[in-house]
């Protein structure tokens, strides 16, 4: 079975603090995914990469940042918090164009 | 823009009964389909993907796909009250299919 884990469920910060979102997959996909859902929006690509230090923006990059050093790694920075990204953080992993699979994701509060 | 559209709902059907979940596209580039249930507080977890036109059954889940009507739809048969869930549609962007366009999803309730 894949398996993408991500280092926090919950995660409280304050307003202009760096924040670090870790995920990491053990399947071996090249691609990996950074979404935020929240009520009424739906998922929102805001990251993706395709390779090893490769990335590319989605759809809201503003205000985040990526880091992909490993092929099992990918991380999604908030460089200054703000209470506009609170939500949930949803990791995504895939091979080639097949099926995305997710991590259980992190709700982060930002007051 | 690519687009997926999903009625909201809720949808709400009793035990037992089918249950119709529709997902319309707007790029006729688009390759493959899947089909996601999201539990309320939980991450998507995938149920059903299709590549061809017609139908593929996996156990009590039928998704449908017809590319001419850009249409893709999933039927659960024998409802339970466990399915209730908001159901996802997400379709392979074209050339860069590596990309999923999501739908905002369906609530499904099944009531006992």
């Amino acid at each position: 079975d894949v398996k993408v884990t991500q280092s926090s469920r919950y995660l409280v910060k304050r307003t202009g603090e760096k924040v670090f979102l870790e995920c990491v997959q053990d399947m071996d996909h090249e691609n990996m995914f950074w979404y935020r859902q929240d009520p009424g929006l739906g998922l929102r690509l805001i990251y993706f990469s395709y390779d090893v230090k490769m990335k590319e923006k989605g759809d809201i990059p503003e205000g985040y940042s990526v880091s992909r050093e490993k092929k099992e790694r990918f991380s999604l920075i908030l460089e200054s918090a703000s209470t506009n990204q609170t939500s949930m953080y949803l990791c995504a992993s895939s091979s080639g164009p097949a099926a995305q699979y997710f991590g259980p994701g992190t709700r982060l509060t930002v007051t | 823009q690519k687009e997926v559209e999903q009625n909201s709902g809720p949808l709400s059907v009793p035990e037992g009964a089918i249950a119709s979940l529709n997902c319309t596209y707007s790029d006729r580039g688009s390759q493959s389909f899947f089909w996601y249930r999201q539990y309320s507080g939980k991450s998507p977890e995938l149920i059903m993907f299709i590549y061809s036109n017609g139908d593929k059954e996996d156990g009590r889940f039928t998704a449908q796909l017809n590319k001419a009507s850009q249409y893709v739809s999933l039927l659960i048969r024998d409802s339970q009250p466990s399915d209730s869930a908001t159901y996802l549609c997400a379709v392979s962007s074209g050339g860069s299919n590596y990309k999923l366009t999501f739908g905002k999803g369906t609530l499904l309730t099944v009531n006992p």
